[in-house]
């Protein structure tokens, strides 16, 4: 059973417009959470994180909302450039555990 | 600093053969993880190393998967004998402290077995 669900397999976007990229978890003890941005033939590297104390953290371009009655988590890209075109992976941990990854989204943004 | 070194970039074998994938984490990192991505599981942790020493290997599918981590600068995973189910990507990440921090993962070996 997946702890961390990323829904949308694939979304495509235009150039200039808002990426919103969602993940799902069940574990109600998951405290800190990132985002990881894959590139074709390299390692996921690390994009943006959150701790279950905030429900917003800003990071240029990208913002993550946590919404923990909710158990959701989104990455916004704001605006989106044909550079951000990259599988994007949710990963979750609670204290003291290592973190769980869901099984990410593939970003086309079209210019 | 180079980051996270793996080898081989790629790997074809045949079935049946002994495949060993190396790996060289960010010196001054305590921490190792093995990861393998596939299209049906996404990225799933095999095993993670915390001062050389395997802390949870409650990932690795069975007891063809083997891995090692002689010293800090270095590890290995072993698959004697592969099978085609294994084909995937294997990562290596290496992250400061006990392995709670943020990861740095290295380029991957896709290892493909006929």
């Amino acid at each position: 059973d997946q702890q961390v669900k990323q829904n949308s397999p694939s979304l495509s976007v235009q150039e200039g417009r808002i990426s919103i990229l969602n993940c799902d978890y069940t574990n109600s003890m998951f405290d800190y959470f990132l985002w990881y941005k894959k590139y074709p033939a390299e390692g996921p590297t690390f994009l943006i994180s959150i701790s279950s104390i905030k429900d917003k953290n800003e990071d240029g371009r990208f913002t993550v909302f946590l919404n923990k009655s909710a158990k959701h988590l989104s990455l916004h890209i704001v605006p989106s450039q044909p550079g951000d075109s990259a599988v994007y992976f949710c990963a979750a941990r609670a204290y003291g555990q290592n973190f769980v990854f869901g099984p990410g989204t593939r970003l086309s943004v079209l210019p | 600093d180079a980051g996270v070194i793996q080898s081989p970039r790629h790997e074809v074998t045949e079935m049946g053969q002994e495949v060993t994938l190396r790996c060289k984490p960010i010196s001054g990192h305590n921490s190792l993880f093995w990861y393998r991505q596939t299209m049906m599981r996404g990225l799933e942790l095999l095993i993670y190393f915390n001062n050389n020493v395997p802390i949870d290997d409650s990932g690795m599918p069975e007891d063809r998967f083997s891995a090692k981590m002689p010293n800090a600068s270095f590890s290995t995973l072993k698959i004697q004998p592969s099978e085609p189910r294994d084909s995937a990507v294997y990562f290596c990440a290496s992250s400061r402290g006990d392995g709670r921090n943020e990861q740095f993962f290295g380029p991957g070996t896709r290892l493909t077995v006929l």
